[in-house]
């Protein structure tokens, strides 16, 4: 069965980093993308970025370029979401899920989603 | 402001059929497939539709997708109380090189 399971809930306070995560089983871990997708209380979903998990090609999207970090650990299954200096606005859902390949919008598999809260 | 355009909202009985709208341009579902997720409340989305009109295994015939040029439509027949949800729509863009989705159409059974 394939499965995303995500780490666990987040408080912060601004300007403190944060790195999220995203551990895939059930499949062949390096051969699909990883995406992170936001979601903002009561909004859509936002595409923020993706990750080929065999080779850490990443790629982002122009709404979050150098805003945040996205890197995969294929020796562990695991990809990551970071932060360097969060902002309130962070404050959201994330959801890491697999991609088909890029240049695809099928996302076929979800993790339950991590809550960021950043407030001071 | 979403890329996909969406009704923020959709309702109807149970038996009925309903449809809901995603509209796009030349980059997005003009030249690429569409897909529709299903977010139940306080859970994932979860695939629904894939290559516009394709249903993964396990979802019911009674969904069903369609496209035309730059819009597209997710159609729900014999409606059921735990069809309420959010659904959105996505598809991949070829100018901003990634995914885009729809604001999402929150579905309300009468």
């Amino acid at each position: 069965e394939v499965q995303l399971v995500q780490s666990g809930a987040e408080v912060k306070k601004p300007g403190e980093s944060l790195k999220i995560s995203c551990k895939g089983s059930g499949y062949s871990f390096t051969s699909y993308w990883i995406v992170w997708v936001r979601q903002m209380p009561g909004r859509g979903l936002e595409w923020m970025g993706i990750t080929f998990a065999g080779d850490s090609d990443t790629r982002y999207s122009p709404s979050f370029q150098g805003q945040i970090t996205i890197s995969v650990d294929k020796s562990i299954s695991t990809a990551y979401l970071q932060w360097s200096s969060l902002k309130a606005s962070d404050s959201a859902m994330y959801y890491c899920a697999r991609q088909e390949y890029y240049g695809s919008g099928k996302v076929d598999y979800w993790g339950q989603g991590t809550l960021v809260t950043v407030s001071s | 402001q979403s890329v996909l355009t969406q009704p923020p909202s959709a309702s109807g009985t149970p038996g009925q059929r309903i449809t809901i709208s995603c509209s796009g341009s030349s980059s997005n579902i003009g030249s690429n497939y569409v897909y529709w997720y299903q977010q139940l409340p306080g859970s994932a989305p979860n695939l629904l539709i894939y290559g516009s009109n394709q249903r993964p295994s396990g979802v019911p015939d009674r969904f069903s997708g369609s496209k035309s040029g730059t819009s597209a439509s997710l159609a729900i027949s014999g409606l059921r109380s735990d069809d309420e949800a959010d659904y959105h729509c996505a598809a991949w863009d070829d100018s901003l090189s990634g995914v885009v989705f729809g604001g999402g159409t929150k579905l309300t059974v009468l």
